[in-house]
């Protein structure tokens, strides 16, 4: 069955710095995998999504993420963040095949603070 | 722009009450979640529905029971509550396949007592 793990239930950065927000994901074939972005009181946004062709993906917000088949993941990364990025951040995987099919798989999220 | 819509953005019901969770979606997709997210649980898939009046078990269907009579509205319905039912719901629909994005609601936080 597909799972996906973020190892860091929560990360403070201070603004400006750099950020990399870790994704594992258990899956036999090739994943569809997705970032969404939760402000506080808000529902899910999306933030990039891979699904096939490039492995480095661009996404809304100066975020980008990059596929790692050989090691299963897709870590988010921004280069400077903004105290507008505090949120929790959600890692997905999708599948495309058998009774799952289209259904997400998400991990257990990522709480961000951003010190000023 | 794609807009997911939920009845209530706060909720507060009794043990045993019958609880209606709406949302609709005007963007005439095909496929329709609802999730339960608790913290350092994520998002748990209650129920999914690829189509009108048809509906697939998530990972945690118990206690819990969907509606689908039109494509724009999909119901959670909680025949029994309790206070284990405590949590954010969160509506989704996606227009096609997995590659597609899913749009999800504002979210509905209930509080059985």
């Amino acid at each position: 069955a597909q799972s996906v793990t973020q190892p860091d239930i929560h990360i403070t950065v201070s603004e400006g710095a750099s950020l990399e927000l870790r994704c594992n994901y258990s899956y036999g074939a090739t994943p569809y995998l997705f970032w969404y972005v939760q402000s506080p009181g808000q529902g899910l946004q999306l933030l990039l999504k891979y699904f096939s062709g490039d492995t480095l993906v661009q996404g809304i917000k100066g975020f980008e993420a990059e596929f790692k088949r050989s090691q299963s993941s897709f870590n988010l990364r921004k280069p400077s963040v903004h105290w507008s990025d505090a949120a929790e951040y959600f890692c997905a995987v999708g599948a495309d095949r058998g009774s799952t099919l289209g259904r997400l798989y998400f991990g257990r999220g990522t709480q961000l603070t951003v010190w000023p | 722009d794609v807009k997911v819509t939920q009845s209530s953005r706060y909720l507060v019901k009794r043990t045993g009450e019958k609880v209606f969770l709406e949302c609709v979606q005007d963007m005439d997709h095909e496929n329709m979640f609802w999730y339960r997210q608790d913290p350092g649980l994520g998002l748990r898939l209650i129920y999914f529905s690829y189509d009108v009046k048809m509906k697939e078990k998530g990972d945690i269907p118990e206690g819990y029971s969907v509606s689908r009579e039109k494509k724009e509205r999909f119901s959670l319905i909680l025949e029994s509550a309790s206070t284990n039912q405590t949590s954010m719901y969160l509506c989704a629909s996606r227009a096609g396949g997995p590659t597609d994005t899913q749009y999800f609601g504002p979210g509905t936080r209930l509080t059985v007592l």
